[in-house]
């Protein structure tokens, strides 16, 4: 089953912060994060596979409550580079395997 | 570069024909991952092929299939297309069929006329 990402879309000015919430209705194994530009493949940002885990990439980072099964995306001083739509994808627990990803947050940087 | 190579780039055809994509993934990637992009829509799960196995299914028409060969390269077959399949097709590959990053390819854009 998909996950659900909100919000749908946000635009930001230069230096601003941006969260990204992704949340889902199954146990999960582990959590993708990707940014896509438009006429481009998906680019990796970060995976996370603990419950309550956090990861950064330098000012991009995210978070994973397992009980919640919940993931959030962080965007801090945020540059133009960053515009783009962010991907989350889904792995549940159990014997399942597929990858789902959620209809993306569009997030355009201003200057 | 992702490392995993995706050939046609584009591919246009006609209604009611076939069409095979390629997916080559990273070196030392063992499973493979399509996914279906309309315009400006989400990235739709077709399967996951792990070391040559059926590993997942999602929403793969019946007219769709696929296959990994014991190189680990795989090819997506759609057959009686319709304008609605007209779309990005992307392959993802991975090293373990789960909790490891996926690496997408650049995707081969089918137009259907």
């Amino acid at each position: 089953q998909q996950p659900v990402q909100s919000p749908q879309a946000v635009i930001l000015r230069e230096g601003e912060d941006a969260v990204i919430n992704c949340s889902s209705s199954k146990a999960l194994y582990s959590v993708h994060w990707y940014r896509q530009k438009h006429g481009e493949a998906p680019v990796f940002l970060m995976i996370l596979l603990k419950g309550g885990e956090q990861k950064g990439h330098e000012k991009i980072s995210a978070s994973f409550n397992e009980k919640k099964q919940q993931s959030s995306l962080y965007l801090t001083a945020s540059q133009l580079s960053y515009s783009g739509t962010y991907f989350c994808g889904t792995a549940p627990s159990g014997s399942a395997r597929q990858l789902t990803f959620g209809s993306g947050t569009q997030l355009t940087v201003l200057p | 570069d992702s490392g995993v190579t995706q050939t046609p780039k584009h591919l246009i055809t006609a209604t009611g024909q076939r069409v095979t994509l390629r997916c080559s993934p990273r070196s030392g990637d063992l499973s493979v991952y399509w996914y279906q992009q309309s315009l400006d829509q989400g990235l739709q799960f077709l399967i996951q092929y792990y070391n040559g196995e059926e590993r997942a299914k999602g929403n793969i028409l019946e007219r769709f299939s696929a296959q990994q060969f014991p190189d680990l390269h795989s090819e997506l077959n759609l057959s009686s297309l319709e304008l609605g399949d007209s779309a990005l097709y992307f392959c993802a590959s991975s090293v373990e069929d789960r909790g490891t990053e996926a690496f997408f390819g650049q995707g081969t854009r089918l137009t259907v006329v």
